[in-house]
């Protein structure tokens, strides 16, 4: 199953440009998490947003949640090559199941 | 910080065969973890939760009799595809909760089918 959409499907920037993804679920969460994935390999989880909070930052990584509209978004400010990889959402259902959005497909310019 | 080791890194087997997939908790003790299927350009699919010392819990439209989930250890789950086809040619990745929020994934096992 999964747990909903994700937006663009795939987002082409320069680098220095900022990359904005966004994520919407279905079911009421207690947290809700971002991850990365290079090309054919494993996730790297990058940050997690409980259901009580509406912002958090980590680095040049800035995630909002608003619970009503059942979305979040992930900002990728002065993006680098480097950043190129899918971010996923995930939402963890019942105790332990982690859910996964449709993803993102970044591709930064240099 | 907690480690997932996930072999093979990639197989490539005949149709008909069989492949198993290990999964290790390094530096952790899991009782529960999760396997995920995931085809070219898509998301990650849940397809069973392996439980330690109990039968797994498989999602809906996922064969329990083709895929094998075997989690005899606090460190070790396996998954096993039986008389594997070309269709189940994808990426199957591993993951466990050491504790608190955080999910632990391993590298990913890239298995083709010929």
């Amino acid at each position: 199953s999964q747990q909903g959409e994700e937006d663009p499907q795939a987002l082409s920037i320069q680098e220095g440009e900022n990359a904005t993804m966004n994520c919407s679920y279905k079911t009421s969460i207690n947290n809700l998490q971002w991850y990365r994935q290079n090309s054919g390999r494993g996730l790297v989880h990058l940050i997690l947003i409980r259901s009580n909070e509406r912002e958090k930052h980590s680095g040049r990584l800035r995630v909002t949640l608003d619970t009503s509209k059942k979305s979040s978004s992930l900002l990728i400010t002065a993006s680098r090559a480097a950043d190129t990889a899918s971010y996923f959402c995930a939402t963890a259902e019942g105790t332990d199941k982690l859910i996964f959005g449709t993803g993102t497909r970044l591709q930064v310019f240099p | 910080g907690a480690v997932v080791s996930q072999h093979p890194s990639w197989v490539i087997c005949k149709s008909g065969t069989s492949v198993k997939i290990e999964c290790r908790s390094l530096d952790f003790q899991a009782t529960t973890m999760f396997w995920y299927r995931q085809f070219p350009k898509q998301s990650l699919m849940l397809m069973a939760t392996s439980n330690e010392g109990s039968k797994a819990t498989y999602e809906q439209g996922v064969e329990k009799d083709k895929f094998l989930i075997n989690h005899a250890s606090l460190t070790l789950s396996t998954l096993t595809v039986t008389s594997a086809h070309p269709e189940d040619s994808s990426f199957y990745i591993c993951s466990a909760r050491p504790g608190g929020y955080g999910y632990t994934f391993g590298s990913g096992t890239r298995l083709t089918v010929v």
